[in-house]
């Protein structure tokens, strides 16, 4: 299976910071690559798919990058609501795997 | 509006059987591949399986292959997961989602349903 490993585990930021988090690949992927935002008690939700496109109704402040095995998630200014964790998923390989996730709290 | 509502959490025992279901709207049901994802308490997702609600082709994660049957009625835009014989390590939420079209992410889910296998 294609492991995704992303960093940091975890990160305590401020509202109104640049928030970046990363995925590697231990495997090319492509651009078959997807962000998700779970909130607890939730299901997660898609934000990013193939590396850099947002997904409707998500706001601008999020932005992906990268290919074949680097990717970044980028919150440009973060807000109340997106204290959260996120997860990276490859599309590209059955198994479909994710990452471990990145917990986001607030400092 | 795609809508997925699964059905209600379960309470089972040891080697009960069990099968939950995911029932679509707002969409072409047959459309879309269709997916089931395991999140374990306190953990990260994991896919499980996915399906072709036109033909029931179905792909397995490995680690899940043997484990659970997942099958789709198009005819009520219904898919479903199911289990002969639970285990204690089956407890954790499962979520239905669909799978996309561009670089097939899931880009919409399921509320989630509660499995709790205990004796």
């Amino acid at each position: 299976d294609v492991q995704m490993t992303q960093s940091p585990s975890s990160l305590s930021a401020s509202v109104g910071d640049r928030v970046t988090i990363t995925c590697r690949a231990s495997q090319s992927v492509s651009n078959y690559l997807n962000w998700y935002q779970q909130k607890p008690g939730k299901a997660p939700k898609l934000l990013i798919y193939a590396a850099s496109s947002l997904q409707n109704e998500v706001p601008s402040r999020f932005s992906g990058s990268g290919s074949g095995t680097e990717f970044t998630l980028t919150i440009s200014s973060l807000q109340p609501e997106d204290f959260a964790t996120y997860y990276c998923q490859q599309s590209y390989y059955l198994p479909r795997t994710f990452g471990q996730g990145t917990k986001v709290e607030i400092k | 509006e795609v809508q997925l509502v699964q059905s209600g959490a379960e309470v089972k025992k040891p080697g009960e059987s069990l099968k939950i279901s995911c029932e679509a709207s707002g969409y072409t049901f047959s459309n879309y591949w269709f997916g089931w994802v395991r999140q374990m308490p306190g953990k990260g997702p994991e896919w499980m399986a996915i399906i072709n609600p036109r033909d029931s082709d179905t792909r397995y994660n490995p680690s899940f292959q043997g484990q659970v049957t997942i099958s789709a009625d198009k005819s009520i835009n219904t898919a479903y997961l199911q289990w002969s014989s639970l285990k204690p390590s089956d407890t954790a939420m499962y979520y239905c989602a669909r799978q996309g079209v561009t670089v097939q992410p899931f880009d919409f889910w399921g509320q989630g349903t509660l499995v709790t296998v205990s004796s």
